[in-house]
């Protein structure tokens, strides 16, 4: 069975771009959780889709936002990007997302600003 | 809800020696409860879980952790590490009456020295 798959493994864009990052899950797994890891911060929590509908959101600003899509594939996007936008992205899935179902992970997109 | 600790952020040891990494959660329900490892430039991997039934929990690596419910722990250990060990582990917590995504730890760098 394929893990999760995340695509571009490493990005580099400038101040006021945008980007778009893509997330495959495991075939079958409907939700999909994105996290942003740095070394200060550690992982924090980005959002959740399960069937299409964002159902979980985390504390970050408007300028990053995600959809699902009707495979479960799901991207997310940042806009007018900060240098503190700097960080390992992370790309989860799980069947249902239920609380005892352990996340699969992809091993992320690298995303640097200069 | 539910928050988890670990209590450290750097632990260092000689290869063949015992390690144990510890984690503490608060939660007023019950509790499932994982443990991941994150090797250099890849995503979480998945060591071990406890949802239910023995507090020993196995898991891969000859990692074990151990569910202490009155001391709200799920600290992980190992009798051997070897130099492969070297990596980040994270602890988390999810709970039926509590957030729908786990809330992980600021995760634990284990050092693994020859």
């Amino acid at each position: 069975k394929a893990g999760v798959t995340q695509t571009p493994r490493y990005l580099i864009k400038t101040r006021g771009q945008q980007v778009t990052l893509s997330c495959s899950p495991i075939s079958g797994h409907r939700s999909v959780s994105w996290y942003q890891q740095t070394p200060g911060q550690g992982l924090q929590f980005l959002f959740e889709y399960f069937s299409e509908t964002q159902r979980n959101k985390g504390n970050f600003p408007g300028r990053f936002s995600g959809r699902q899509f009707s495979n479960s594939r799901s991207e997310m996007n940042v806009s007018t990007l900060e240098l503190g936008d700097s960080a390992l992205y992370l790309c989860a899935s799980s069947p249902t997302g239920y609380y005892n179902q352990p996340q699969h992970f992809g091993d992320g997109t690298r995303l640097s600003i200069l | 809800a539910q928050s988890v600790t670990q209590l450290d952020s750097q632990v260092p040891v000689f290869e063949e020696a015992p390690v144990e990494l510890r984690c503490n959660y608060s939660s007023s329900v019950s509790v499932y409860l994982f443990w991941y490892v994150q090797y250099p430039n890849q995503g979480l991997q998945l060591l071990l879980k406890y949802l239910s039934g023995s507090t020993l929990v196995k898991g891969i690596n000859g990692f074990e952790a151990e569910f202490n419910k009155s001391q709200t722990s799920f600290h992980l250990r190992k009798p051997s590490v070897h130099i492969s060990d070297t990596a980040e582990y994270f602890c988390a917590v999810t709970s039926s009456g509590g957030s729908y995504i786990p809330p992980f730890g600021r995760g634990t760098s284990l050092i693994v020295h020859p």
